[in-house]
């Protein structure tokens, strides 16, 4: 069955930090990865996604992930963390042998000044 | 291009009452999504279209929930009658389909029930 799982409710980070949000999949086909932020009182915004080729994806608001196809893994990373940076992030996962589109539970950002 | 719109922002209503959620996708987008989000959660697939015909509404609560997709075009979420635990935002989305499309988000509809 395909599945997303994000293992942190919640991730702290001093401004100016690197950042790291965890992801892992299971899928039974090939994955299509996904990852979008959501503001408050707002919708979800796309923010990269990884197809097949390399595996550092670089997506919007210098954002970047990490596809691990030996560890199942898809994790949202940034080198410098902003205040602004700070919301609700979600991994998402399409499944090749499957039209679903699965969302994980979400991780808060915390990015302390 | 314009977003996804939705319509009402905010709603609330008594337990027992009906509701209906308005959603206008992307231009061209053949695909359409209702997600429903719990507080704290992440979003929970109601219903998928795909053009005018439902491609999954497996986890869609038929005996309240009802959706349509007249044309292909906007769509309509209704509950009837409402219940407490369908306090959440609804959320709306649409994609061009393919299989490494994005979802478009609109920025949902609050419902509470009370």
């Amino acid at each position: 069955a395909q599945s997303v799982a994000q293992p942190e409710d919640q991730v702290n980070v001093a401004e100016g930090n690197p950042l790291t949000v965890k992801c892992t999949y299971s899928v039974s086909g090939n994955p299509y990865l996904f990852w979008y932020v959501q503001y408050p009182n707002r919708g979800l915004q796309f923010l990269l996604k990884y197809i097949t080729g390399d595996n550092l994806v670089k997506g919007s608001y210098g954002f970047e992930a990490e596809f691990n196809k030996s560890q199942t893994s898809f994790h949202l990373k940034k080198p410098s963390a902003l205040v602004s940076d700070s919301a609700l992030y979600f991994c998402a996962v399409r499944d090749s042998a499957s039209y679903k589109y699965i969302f994980g539970t979400g991780t808060r950002l915390k990015v302390l000044a | 291009e314009a977003g996804v719109a939705q319509s009402p922002r905010y709603k609330i209503i008594e337990k027992r009452q009906s509701v209906a959620f308005w959603c206008n996708p992307i231009s061209g987008h053949a695909t359409l999504y209702w997600y429903q989000q719990i507080l704290g959660q992440g979003p929970k697939l109601l219903i998928q279209f795909q053009n005018n015909g439902v491609v999954d509404d497996s986890q869609l609560p038929k005996d309240r929930f009802s959706a349509e997709r007249l044309k292909g075009v906007d769509s309509t979420l209704k509950i009837q009658p409402a219940k407490l635990e369908d306090s959440a935002v609804y959320l709306c989305a649409s994609s061009s389909g393919g299989y490494n499309s994005p979802l478009h988000f609109g920025n949902g509809t609050r419902l509470t029930v009370t």
